[in-house]
């Protein structure tokens, strides 16, 4: 299985930071590489597919960029509403598998 | 909008075998592969395998020899069976739809712990 590391796993940031997430993955997957973010008790929501799409109605201060094995996820001017555990995902080939997980906490 | 919920008993015994299904409702259970995907508490997420209307699986290769899945479209559903189930097995369950292994929609969750 592509093994995806991600980094940092938490991160302190204040409102109206930018704030910078990357994920390498083991071997290269083209840009077969999601966003997801999670809050506390709820279920992941997919922010962007193919490496740097925003799926709808996803605020465009997220952005994401990369290809092959190295991908990072950018928050331009961080929101309250935005402090959240973010995840990547590939899905170049089976099984899909995430990474670990970044926590962006409130500083 | 596709919804997704997910049902089952919230307690599973170590070696039984934990049932989960899950009821789609807002669009058409044809429309979609439906996947499970799992996360422990405090840690990362994990797919499980998924399943299209047709009956055809992929299973996550490391869980592959413990997992069955089923759909049952007249029903708008579709269930999980995980065999032989230990400690390592507790973890929120989120059933989950896709067009392909891109996870567009997702239930709730459901907490299922193994424990005697």
């Amino acid at each position: 299985a592509i093994r995806i590391t991600q980094s940092p796993s938490s991160l302190s940031a204040s409102t109206g930071d930018r704030v910078t997430i990357t994920c390498r993955a083991s071997q290269g997957i083209s840009s077969y590489l999601a966003w997801y973010q999670q809050k506390p008790g709820k279920a992941p929501k997919l922010l962007i597919y193919a490496a740097s799409t925003l799926q709808s109605g996803v605020p465009s201060r997220f952005s994401g960029s990369g290809s092959g094995t190295d991908f990072t996820l950018t928050i331009s001017c961080l929101q309250s509403e935005d402090f959240a555990t973010y995840y990547c995902q590939q899905y170049y080939s089976y099984p899909p598998t995430f990474g670990q997980g970044t926590k962006v906490e409130i500083k | 909008q596709v919804q997704l919920q997910e049902s089952g008993p919230g307690l599973v015994k170590p070696s039984e075998t934990l049932s989960l299904t899950c009821t789609v409702s807002g669009g058409s259970i044809s429309s979609y592969y439906w996947s499970w995907i799992r996360q422990p508490a405090g840690k990362g997420l994990e797919w499980i395998g998924r399943i299209y209307t047709s009956g055809s699986t992929n299973y996550n290769p490391s869980l592959k020899s413990r997992v069955t899945m089923s759909v049952d479209t007249s029903k708008n559903q579709f269930s999980l069976k995980l065999s032989s189930v230990t400690a390592a097995d507790t973890a929120v369950y989120y059933c989950a739809a896709s067009a392909g292994t891109l996870f567009d929609y997702w239930g709730q969750g459901t907490l299922v712990t193994v424990s005697s």
